[in-house]
């Protein structure tokens, strides 16, 4: 059985700094590209940032780049997602998703609160 | 690509079709395009890719069709447990896009 599960949500300020991670099992993890989509309370799903399967090339939604790095870890089967400079418009909840094209697997989601 | 779905909001009674729609500002090539089902309070998961392709799991009253720029996801006969957000998504290029959502209810 797929498995994604995230962790590391979180509440913090303006300007600061949290690290999500997608700990995968029941598939191949070094053989897929990865995903982190977005979805702000009450909102729809945005796509943050993707990864390949050996973790280049990567891409980021201009909404982020330059203050957040995907990355992983083939050796732990772990997706993780650096986030900085955090602003009120990043709280949303943080799900990890198996692919680049069609989304096939979701986590359960990681929430992120950005508030002073 | 924009997609936009409609309606916003779908009123449809148990045992009763419904059809949503999903219409793409371009072209979207070789039915690149698939729906998200989103439960209360669930993350959302994969229903249809390729335009008319079943996820693994996913009950046959569920289809999807369509071509160009103008999509349907069609549930033959709404269960309760079908209310839901739904969501289209085009990956023709990569990361694609998901259009603004419709909210399926049960009437």
């Amino acid at each position: 059985e797929v498995q994604l599960v995230e962790s590391g949500g979180n509440l913090t300020q303006p300007g600061g700094s949290l690290r999500l991670s997608c700990e995968a099992s029941g598939f191949s993890f070094t053989s897929y590209a990865m995903s982190w989509v977005r979805q702000a309370p009450g909102k729809g799903l945005e796509w943050v940032a993707i990864i390949s399967y050996s973790g280049i090339p990567t891409y980021y939604a201009d909404s982020v780049k330059g203050r957040f790095t995907i990355s992983r870890d083939n050796s732990k089967n772990t997706l993780y997602l650096q986030m900085s400079g955090l602003r009120d418009e990043d709280t949303a909840i943080y799900y990890c998703a198996r692919g680049t094209w069609f989304l096939e697997y979701w986590g359960q989601g990681a929430l992120i609160t950005v508030s002073s | 690509i924009v997609l936009t779905q409609s309606p916003g909001t779908l009123s449809v009674s148990p045992g009763e079709r419904a059809t949503l729609s999903c219409r793409a500002s371009q072209m979207v090539g070789s039915g690149y395009l698939a729906w998200h089902q989103q439960r209360p309070g669930q993350a959302p998961r994969l229903l249809i890719y390729d335009t008319s392709k079943r996820a693994t799991g996913i009950p046959d009253r569920f289809s999807g069709s369509g071509s160009g720029t103008d999509f349907t996801l069609t549930i033959s006969s709404l269960e309760p447990e079908d209310v839901a957000f739904y969501y289209c998504q085009q990956y023709i290029n990569s990361p694609g896009t998901f259009g603004q959502g419709t909210k399926l209810e049960i009437k």
